[in-house]
């Protein structure tokens, strides 16, 4: 594997259910971002994790809940989601931030649907 | 006022022509800038960053940067179809050290054969 993957890439849940999706970067880099794309809307930051420890979350629902066991995995926990969350989830990766320019690459993202 | 700003467009133009997109920022603290180009159902993918005002070309691309009139541009020269794609621009914001880049909703482009 090369890159950030992602799985599942797509995902139906009712509000009752609880999954998680997870990320994996294979580039060595230790900040890793949840972002959350909706139809006509640009792409939301939702969580920072830099160096395994949480440096950001944006005024998440706490119904969305982030793990980082470790510099190359992050997890996002999904539990009573709405209609509205509905949208594509995307992983993306960076070395720590330092400097001014910030590189980040994304995975391929999970569709994910809530009925 | 949204912190970062494109027209959604579509726009459109004929293959071999160059396409002009266009951004504006709102925080005068942002230092650096990213064009990533998104496929349909894909994700986004790096095309360029600048930090430095002026141009900086790579290959049939080149990024603008005009620090006093808070602008970014996306030149691409001889259009090509497979170009025709979700351009979105992103700003690190201000002296943020935790890597928060701000987007802008993209603009899309077509290229016409």
């Amino acid at each position: 594997e090369t890159g950030v993957t992602q799985t599942p890439r797509h995902l139906v849940m009712g509000m009752t259910n609880k999954k998680s999706l997870k990320c994996e970067q294979h580039l060595g880099h230790n900040a890793m971002y949840w972002y959350k794309q909706s139809a006509k809307k640009p792409l939301e930051l939702m969580f920072v994790y830099s160096l395994e420890e949480r440096v950001e979350n944006n005024s998440v629902p706490s119904r969305f809940s982030p793990e980082c066991p470790n510099s190359s995995h992050l997890f996002l926990h999904l539990h009573t989601l709405q209609p509205e969350d509905s949208a594509l989830y995307l992983c993306a990766s960076s070395q720590a931030p330092a400097g001014t320019y910030n590189e980040q690459f994304f995975g391929p993202g999970t569709r994910l649907t809530v009925l | 006022q949204k912190e970062v700003e494109q027209n959604s467009g579509p726009l459109s133009v004929p293959e071999g022509a160059i396409a002009s997109l266009n951004c504006t920022y709102s925080d005068r603290g942002s230092q650096s800038f990213f064009w990533y180009r998104q496929y349909s159902g894909k994700s986004p993918e790096l095309i360029m960053f600048i930090y430095s005002n002026g141009d900086k070309e790579d290959g049939r691309f080149t990024a603008q940067l005009n620090k006093a009139s808070q602008y970014v541009s996306l030149l691409i020269r001889d259009s090509q179809p497979s170009d025709s794609a979700t351009y979105l621009c992103a700003s690190v914001r201000g002296s943020s050290n935790t890597g928060k880049l701000i987007f802008g909703q993209g603009t899309t482009l077509q290229v016409k054969p």
